[in-house]
């Protein structure tokens, strides 16, 4: 089956740094990635709709600025969570649909564990 | 917020006892999906169900999908050790967002 893979899959960082995660559809295209977030024990939320070549769709409530979205090919997203403070520390985790957005499942990566200090 | 409402939140069985997980959406979805999340990992697709009153089984699983489009739930039936883990329902709206439901924690007592 369709495989994401994520990168890194544990990051530990001093607050006020810049961490930048990557998603990558290994065995296939994917014109759209979604990031989520997940706290411990919760559901994940979707925060933002990743678009090849073009601007990413935020959810409500999601800073823009604090976290930046590229999606410079078919097969790679990526994530940066810019100045990052404790209160960022979660679970990332991307998917993409391998085929038609109304029509397919989607694959989820990993994750990426944030631990910010 | 979540629109997608999963009941209940934890569920505690009896190695053997069946086991249902129950979602409920406040609008019409074009399809939901469930998946599996175990301690530690990744959610894992299980089922996806498009059409109105679709019903599926994957071996002792059984998906249902609600005449409105609204309701879905996941059974268990004689439920074993491995399904430990947490299950998540996921509709897709009409804006192609995916809602993830709270998600069901299912434990085993042996």
């Amino acid at each position: 089956g369709a495989v994401v893979s994520q990168h890194p899959s544990w990051v530990i960082c001093k607050s006020g740094t810049s961490v930048k995660i990557e998603c990558r559809s290994l065995d296939f295209q994917a014109t759209t990635m979604f990031w989520y977030r997940q706290f411990p024990k919760q559901s994940l939320m979707l925060m933002a709709t990743s678009n090849e070549g073009s601007k990413a769709t935020y959810e409500q409530g999601v800073e823009k600025d604090k976290f930046l979205i590229n999606h410079a090919s078919l097969t790679l997203s990526t994530l940066t969570v810019t100045s990052a403070h404790p209160e960022d520390s979660s679970f990332y985790i991307c998917s993409a649909p391998p085929g038609h957005l109304t029509q397919e499942t989607q694959y989820f990566g990993p994750g990426t564990r944030l631990l910010v200090l | 917020g979540q629109q997608v409402m999963q009941i209940p939140q934890y569920q505690h069985v009896q190695e053997g006892e069946d086991f249902t997980t129950y979602c409920n959406s406040s609008t019409t979805l074009s399809n939901i999906q469930w998946y599996k999340q175990r301690p530690g990992g990744h959610p894992v697709f299980l089922i996806q169900l498009v059409k109105s009153g679709e019903v599926k089984k994957q071996k002792r699983l059984t998906f249902q999908f609600g005449e409105a489009k609204k309701n879905s739930s996941l059974h268990i039936t004689a439920t074993q050790t491995t399904d430990v883990g947490t299950y998540f329902c996921a509709g897709r709206r009409r804006d192609d967002k995916i809602i993830f439901g709270k998600g069901t924690r299912l434990h085993i007592l042996p």
